[in-house]
């Protein structure tokens, strides 16, 4: 199976926090993405990092790629109530499909 | 902006019956469609790729008889589970691409299906 790795599973924090995210694959990627699920819901897309860049930023968002290691990093600053979520990898190995990771369940607590 | 959306967003059948499940791209046309499954907690798992006027191509492990996948248009593919059971209880999430080969996904936001 292709399906990435993530860790932690789950992670709690206090408000105001920084976040951090990790997730491995197993095989060379054309592209990382990673996107955020409420309960329930749909995926909101947040960032896409190449397999030719290093590192990304969106907002509160900091997006690393280390293809040596076949992992990447997802780092949320300053963290707020809203940024509860379920946070997912999705590797993209060259044709048009995603793999997705395990996921990180995070928890803001106010 | 790259809008999709799911009908209907909820469903409660009886085991035996058939379920449609709509996905439909609203503001671009999708050359490429994708259905996904995911149990509670779990991640997703692609079940099927579907091209506008073609057959689609299913992962290994899902039974093409038993979701069935018709993307008639550019804008919209549908996915029938037929003869629901209660392990076929999960979140249905479709996805659209808006060009061959393209990397980028756009999901609606899910089916949640529960078969009694």
């Amino acid at each position: 199976s292709q399906q990435g790795e993530e860790d932690p599973q789950a992670l709690s924090i206090q408000e105001g926090e920084n976040a951090t995210m990790n997730c491995s694959y197993k095989t060379s990627i054309n592209n990382l993405q990673w996107y955020r699920q409420n309960s329930g819901r749909g995926l909101v897309h947040l960032i896409l990092i190449r397999s030719n860049e290093r590192e990304k930023h969106s907002g509160r968002l900091r997006v690393t790629l280390d293809t040596s290691k076949k992992s990447s990093s997802l780092l949320i600053t300053a963290s707020r109530a809203a940024d509860t979520a379920s946070y997912f990898c999705a590797a993209n190995f060259g044709n048009e499909k995603l793999t997705f990771g395990t996921g990180t369940r995070l928890t803001i607590i106010p | 902006g790259a809008v999709v959306s799911q009908h209907p967003s909820w469903v409660i059948c009886k085991s035996g019956t058939s379920v449609k499940i709509e996905c439909r791209s609203l503001d671009f046309q999708a050359t490429t469609m994708f259905w996904y499954r995911q149990f509670p907690k779990q991640s997703l798992m692609l079940m099927a790729t579907s091209n506008e006027g073609s057959k689609a191509t299913y992962e290994q492990g899902v039974e093409k008889d038993k979701f069935l996948i018709n993307h008639a248009s550019l804008t919209l593919s549908t996915l029938t589970v037929t003869s629901a059971h209660p392990e076929d209880s999960s979140f249905y999430i479709c996805s659209a691409s808006k060009s061959s080969g393209a990397t980028e996904q756009f999901f609606g936001p899910g089916t949640r299906l529960t078969v009694l």
